[in-house]
């Protein structure tokens, strides 16, 4: 079956701790994974895709195929970083499959 | 462009009522999807549309629930005599095209069923 697990309610680090949001998936294509973030009265939004690879506000994802993960990291917290976080995995049908969220908290 | 807009923001009704979420694309956005999302859970898909059109209505239950996207106006999902498990925050979102980075999302209806 197809899944997305976000063990983490909440996730609570002090500001200039490193930080590793955890996704796992089940999937049995080739996935295709996305990280969405969710701050405090704004709307749901892209913050990274691993087909880009990039790095968005200092944010990674790496798509790790062996251990079915799509850890997102930062080195140093931010308070602005604080917001709900949502892994999502693209299926064949174009549709997104989402994780239940990690609410990020950032201690000053 | 405003964004996608979602209307009203919280809509609280009785059972047996029945409920319309409105939503209204980005200007030039073709497609709209609508996801739930329960308490402590993850966005789950319900229906995504066309202008016209319905392309995927799987995650969508079979009863009391139906969705347009007409020619002209916004794309509503309404659900017909509503019951207490239908309380949820309901979003849209809307693209281009079927590439989902380019989705944009809605600020969302928060329906409470009395």
């Amino acid at each position: 079956a197809q899944r997305v697990t976000q063990p983490e309610k909440l996730l609570s680090v002090f500001k200039g701790a490193p930080v590793e949001l955890k996704c796992n998936y089940s999937y049995s294509g080739s996935p295709e994974l996305f990280w969405y973030v969710q701050y405090s009265r704004q709307r749901l939004q892209l913050l990274l895709r691993h087909i880009s690879r990039e790095s968005i506000k200092g944010f990674t994802a790496d798509l790790n195929k062996g251990e079915t993960s799509f850890h997102l990291k930062k080195p140093f917290a931010q308070e602005e970083d604080s917001a709900m976080y949502y892994c999502a995995l693209r299926d064949s049908n174009y549709q997104l499959i989402w994780g239940a969220g990690t609410k990020l908290i950032i201690k000053p | 462009n405003a964004g996608v807009m979602q209307n009203p923001r919280h809509l609280v009704r009785r059972r047996g009522q029945e409920a319309r979420l409105r939503c209204s694309p980005m200007k030039g956005h073709s497609h709209v999807y609508w996801y739930r999302q329960l308490p402590e859970e993850g966005l789950k898909f319900m229906v995504y549309l066309q202008k016209e059109n319905i392309i995927d209505e799987s995650g969508m239950p079979k009863e009391r629930f139906s969705a347009e996207f007409p020619k002209e106006g916004p794309s509503i999902l309404r659900i017909q005599q509503v019951v207490r498990g239908d309380s949820a925050a309901y979003f849209c979102a809307s693209s281009t095209g079927t590439g989902l980075e380019k989705l944009f999302f809605g600020s969302g209806t928060q329906l409470s069923v009395l």
